[in-house]
């Protein structure tokens, strides 16, 4: 599996406490996605970059932030003003946007 | 915004038999559409998508643009499908929109 990396694999934290995710590739896409995954609601978007330096809000950008300061590298920070954190978080690459997406195994966030 | 609907949380057939899953989308304009799989323990992938025009693995889509529907079909189900299946369109920007996911459960 290689090319695109997250860890850790279960992260967990207490509630009030910010947290970042790692999302790391080696496939020198320009274009890496962060979605959050939550049982029946499918695959959300929370952030989107399409080259470094440049990111965009997805559908449900409220309570995280993000930072693209290399290409390989799209970190996700879930902040305490995320009202719901623990879920499955799932980070993604493509070539271009938004192109055929691959994507990491994912970091399961757990927040008590 | 794009919307898509995938009406089936759960699919169950057996083996042998033809498979269709749905998907629905709300973009009036071209869409590229997208189906993803992810099977047991796997990583989410990429199956298909419209433009190619492939069959991967036994699956065809069809775009339908008057109904805005883009199912998901294979003649004959094997075991090895059993997974969950993502419509994904684009619309509304350089992003993709999941659907909620349909289970393939082919049985015996």
């Amino acid at each position: 599996d290689g090319g695109i990396t997250q860890s850790p694999k279960y992260l967990f934290r207490k509630e009030g406490q910010n947290v970042t995710l790692s999302c790391e590739q080696n496939l020198n896409h320009d274009a890496m996605y962060w979605y959050r995954q939550d049982p029946g609601q499918g695959l959300r978007l929370i952030y989107y970059s399409q080259i470094v330096n440049d990111f965009q809000k997805g559908d449900i950008a409220e309570g995280y932030s993000v930072s693209r300061e290399k290409k390989e590298s799209f970190p996700l920070t879930v902040t305490s003003a995320q009202k719901n954190p623990t879920a499955f978080y799932l980070c993604a690459s493509s070539i271009s946007p938004p192109g055929e997406q691959y994507f990491g195994p994912g970091t399961r966030l757990t927040v008590t | 915004a794009q919307r898509v609907t995938q009406p089936e949380k759960l699919l169950s057939v057996f083996k042998g038999a033809p498979v269709e899953l749905k998907c629905n989308y709300s973009y009036s304009g071209s869409p590229e559409l997208f189906w993803y799989v992810q099977y047991s323990r796997q990583r989410l992938q990429l199956l298909l998508r419209h433009i190619s025009r492939e069959s991967i693995k036994g699956f065809t889509a069809d775009l339908n643009k008057g109904e805005t529907s883009f199912h998901l079909k294979k003649p004959f189900a094997q075991e090895e499908d059993s997974a969950m299946y993502y419509c994904a369109p684009t619309g509304g920007g350089n992003k993709l929109t999941f659907g909620t996911g349909t289970q393939l459960k082919v049985e015996l």
